[in-house]
């Protein structure tokens, strides 16, 4: 089946620590995204990439980090700069095309900070 | 310009009544307004898409009105049921200008009773 896997589903991270949260799709979509999501926030762009190797900050980049070095996987790294990660992370890709427009989420990664 | 305002924040509906959340937005290149659902835990997932050439689109039980002069977009759902309770987000992007990305109104938790 073709889909967003992300993982962990659970994350837990120490003050100060770097941590990367994972996220791989078989979709053969061009465009990946990060959203961070907290209660009543709605949903937050934190980067997307549109291309292999190119990537551009979202809204909330601060303390963030991503790369692309493969179209299939996008990788977030939550870096100690980041002073609240506690949050739901989505991870999205979409085709290109604006005849069959539309986001595909994975299920999430919980990252609390402890 | 980029904001999509939902209301109401929380909704309460008994079962077998009309769910009704409303959408503003200011941007007119916006040309694609999808709503989005979430279970908790899960990922957002499409539950229907409508461009400003229609004035509603239904499927099933889903219903999206939209109102290009006034700017107004909404989801109906008729029937309610339990198994409907879950967040719902309403979206737009500007898909022919070429933008990338999807402005996210900041959720209506459902709740409908038994």
């Amino acid at each position: 089946d073709g889909g967003i896997t992300q993982s962990p589903k659970y994350l837990f991270r120490k003050e100060g620590q770097n941590v990367t949260l994972s996220c791989e799709q078989n979709l053969n979509h061009d465009a990946m995204y990060w959203y961070r999501q907290d209660p009543g926030q709605g949903l937050r762009l934190i980067y997307y990439s549109q291309i292999v190797n190119d990537f551009q900050k979202g809204d909330i980049a601060e303390g963030y980090s991503v790369s692309r070095e493969k179209k299939e996987s996008f990788p977030l790294t939550v870096t100690s700069a980041q002073k609240n990660p506690t949050a739901f992370y989505l991870c999205a890709s979409r085709t290109q095309g604006y005849g069959n427009y539309g986001y595909t989420f994975g299920s999430g990664t919980r990252l609390t900070v402890v | 310009q980029q904001q999509v305002k939902q209301s109401p924040q929380s909704l309460i509906v008994q079962k077998g009544g009309i769910s009704i959340i409303n959408c503003a937005y200011e941007n007119t290149a916006f040309d694609y307004f999808p709503w989005y659902q979430q279970f908790p835990g899960k990922g957002p997932a499409l539950l229907i898409a409508i461009r400003p050439d229609v004035s509603e689109k239904n499927e099933g039980r889903f219903t999206i009105s939209f109102n290009k002069s006034a700017k107004q977009f909404s989801l109906h759902i008729m029937d309610s049921q339990p198994g409907d309770s879950a967040t719902y987000f309403c979206a737009a992007s500007n898909v022919r200008g070429g933008s990338e990305k999807l402005v996210f109104g900041k959720g209506t938790k459902l709740t409908v009773n038994p």
